[in-house]
């Protein structure tokens, strides 16, 4: 059954770092979601992507975050400048044009020290 | 105000009791998710509602859209359905991006 990848499972990273979070959709999937969980917390949104732009952000997807898909196959989040408050597990997700399942990765749990 | 709620928010059964879990929501919507997520953190998509009923094994899950209200039920349960469940809506005209309740967390005992 096709999937959604993501990597790594687990970043750590020093505060002020950049990260770059990668995640491979469906193949035949057009609609692409970042949400992230702080522990302890509920699921939030962050962004959504079609057809090679942001279709909608939240408030926490501030300029430090961006996203880009670079090469057809690959999702990428980047955060530019960590944050302690941006520790959190990264999930990703995505859905084709006709159905309204999200399929997710197995997320990515990111450490700031 | 949480535009979607979740109740309870953990529950504790026995092997083999039937569990309701419900959702309620304040928004517009096009679809309900219920979700499952195991201690490791991986979300699954166990349904995707917009009316009516669905069934999987020994999961139900239920809505109503003019009460804006869901139900998750399973039947016979079983120490492995110990996990978060989490309900989650589509809003509608919003491409696709989804509001999330807070979580159940449920453990089933032998």
């Amino acid at each position: 059954e096709p999937e959604v990848t993501q990597t790594p499972s687990h970043q750590v990273t020093q505060m002020g770092q950049e990260v770059i979070l990668r995640c491979v959709p469906i193949s035949n999937h057009l609609y692409f979601y970042w949400y992230r969980q702080i522990l302890g917390q509920k699921v939030e949104f962050l962004v959504s992507f079609y057809n090679n732009e942001i279709s909608e952000k939240s408030e926490i997807f501030d300029d430090q975050f961006s996203v880009e898909r670079p090469d057809g196959s690959n999702f990428t989040l980047k955060i530019r400048s960590t944050k302690l408050e941006d520790s959190a597990m990264y999930f990703c997700a995505s859905r084709d044009s006709d159905l309204n399942i999200q399929y997710f990765g197995a997320g990515t749990r990111l450490s700031v020290l | 105000k949480n535009e979607v709620e979740q109740s309870p928010q953990n529950l504790t059964a026995q092997e083999g009791e039937f569990i309701t879990i419900n959702c309620s929501y304040s928004v517009g919507i096009s679809a309900l998710h219920w979700l499952q997520q195991h201690p490791g953190g991986g979300i699954v998509s166990l349904f995707m509602l917009s009316s009516g009923k669905k069934k999987h094994g020994r999961l139900i899950a239920t809505i109503n859209i003019q009460e804006k209200h869901s139900s998750l039920h399973i039947t016979a349960s079983h120490p492995r359905d110990s996990a978060v469940y989490i309900c989650a809506v589509m809003i509608y005209n919003q491409g696709g991006k989804l509001i999330f309740g807070q979580g159940t967390e449920l453990s089933v005992k032998p």
